[in-house]
């Protein structure tokens, strides 16, 4: 069965500060993808990175980068340069391709950036 | 080009009503994906459509059922409403089936709130 486990439901950091936002996953299926979302008050889930099980480099986009550790079936997401607008709820997720599109869901860490 | 779109963004119904929810993909996705996500937690997946067909569905009962129309947009229904239905109810559009375009977007929601 997949399961993705976000360990931190909360964390504080300090505007402009780098944040890293811990992911674990396991699956026994080769081919998968991870992602992450953001999620403000608002409900929209704001989609953020995505990293392949082949692709060989870490995902960057932006202020957001994908720490893709493969062997520890790890996906942290480092944010670069936080800004009071980052704070928000953060989710992993991963889902098994060449099935349906279902993503499986952590339940989410609470970033809070201080002024 | 316009994200996800939903609606209603807001709706309350009583229990034993009915309610459906809408949802129109990005131009040019043909899957359409629908989650719930209760107060505290990730979504859970409910059904996955592609070309007007159901390709994958969540563990929810008989009272949700969901169509998609030629032009890709999507309808979801519950029956027979409970207290517990209340929740986001979130859909997703990926461009394709299988390994082309891995990318998930979701909308901003539907806010259902069973009194």
């Amino acid at each position: 069965a997949q399961k993705i486990t976000q360990t931190q439901p909360g964390m504080f950091v300090q505007e402009k500060e780098a944040v890293t936002l811990d992911c674990t996953y396991d699956t026994s299926d080769p081919s998968y993808g991870l992602f992450w979302y953001k999620q403000p008050s608002s409900g929209e889930m704001i989609f953020l990175i995505y990293q392949g099980s082949y692709d060989q480099q870490n995902a960057t986009e932006g202020r957001y980068s994908l720490n893709f550790q493969k062997a520890r079936k790890s996906a942290n997401l480092v944010i670069s340069a936080s800004q009071l607008g980052d704070s928000a709820m953060y989710f992993c997720a991963m889902r098994v391709m060449n099935r349906d599109d279902k993503i499986i869901f952590g339940k989410g860490t609470r970033l809070h950036i201080l002024p | 080009d316009a994200g996800v779109t939903q609606s209603p963004t807001h709706l309350i119904k009583t229990r034993g009503q009915h309610v459906t929810l809408r949802c129109s993909p990005i131009s040019g996705h043909k899957s359409v994906s629908w989650y719930q996500q209760v107060l505290g937690q990730g979504p859970q997946f409910i059904f996955q459509y592609y070309e007007k067909e159901e390709r994958g569905r969540g563990n929810f009962p008989d009272r949700f059922s969901a169509r998609q129309f030629p032009n890709y947009s999507s309808e979801l229904n519950v029956n027979a409403l409970l207290l517990g239905d209340s929740a986001l109810y979130l859909c997703a559009s990926r461009r394709g089936q299988g390994a082309s375009g891995n990318t998930i977007y979701f909308g901003e929601g539907s806010w259902l709130t069973v009194v």
